[in-house]
């Protein structure tokens, strides 16, 4: 079964301080993992995935297989990430199912 | 980027009436659409997988001769919440994919379903 842990409901964290939003998965084979955000009255968007190993907006997330994690990072936070952050997994190849986590809000204290 | 597009946005119906939700694809074809529901501050929960031309797969818990789903054609999905009741008063949303395996994700912005 696939299952997708976000431990933290809400972060606060005040403007300029580095950001960390954890994320733990469990899966049996070799699973694709995304971070969606969702902005105030605005539709669920792809944030980034882990295969594209690239930095969205100052984020990064590196996938640990061995901690079975996919945290979101950022150095500097901003007001604006403010917003409800996702993490998702998905099989590698074949079925699509995706598997969201709870959703952690990240509060940015000006 | 690609576009889906759900409608309505809101909607309002009396008890044991029908509803039915569209979900389109505006720029690219999608051979998968997923239906969700989200209850206040929680995560979304997967309803169902709908594939083209085929039956949707729906997940366990999920009713359905309850929620209707249908996908007749590769830009076109429909979520029929059949004789509301007000525990089905939730925010449904609908995303598509636009190949097999690991693909993105595109969301629709969601409907907010109130029975009364």
């Amino acid at each position: 079964a696939q299952r997708v842990t976000q431990p933290e409901k809400l972060l606060s964290v005040f403007k300029g301080a580095p950001v960390e939003l954890k994320c733990n998965y469990s899966y049996s084979g070799s699973p694709e993992l995304f971070w969606y955000v969702q902005y105030s009255r605005q539709r669920l968007q792809l944030l980034l995935r882990h295969i594209s190993r690239e930095s969205i907006k100052g984020f990064t997330a590196d996938l640990n297989k061995g901690e079975t994690s996919f945290h979101l990072k950022k150095p500097f936070a901003q007001e604006e990430d403010s917003a409800m952050y996702y993490c998702a997994l998905t099989p590698s190849g074949g079925y699509q199912k995706v598997t969201f986590g709870i959703g952690t809000k990240l509060q940015v204290i000006p | 980027g690609a576009v889906v597009s759900q409608h309505p946005s809101r909607v309002i119906c009396k008890s044991g009436t029908s509803v039915k939700i569209e979900c389109r694809s505006l720029d690219f074809q999608a051979t998968t659409m997923f239906w969700y529901r989200q209850f206040p501050k929680q995560s979304l929960m997967l309803m169902a997988t709908s594939n083209e031309g085929s039956k949707a797969t729906y997940e366990q818990g999920v009713e359905k001769d309850k929620f209707l789903i249908n996908h007749a054609s590769l830009t076109l999905s429909t979520l029929t919440v059949t004789s509301a009741h007000p525990e089905d008063s939730s925010f449904y949303i609908c995303s598509a994919t636009r190949q097999r395996g690991g693909a993105e994700a595109f969301f629709g912005q969601g409907t907010r379903l109130t029975v009364v």
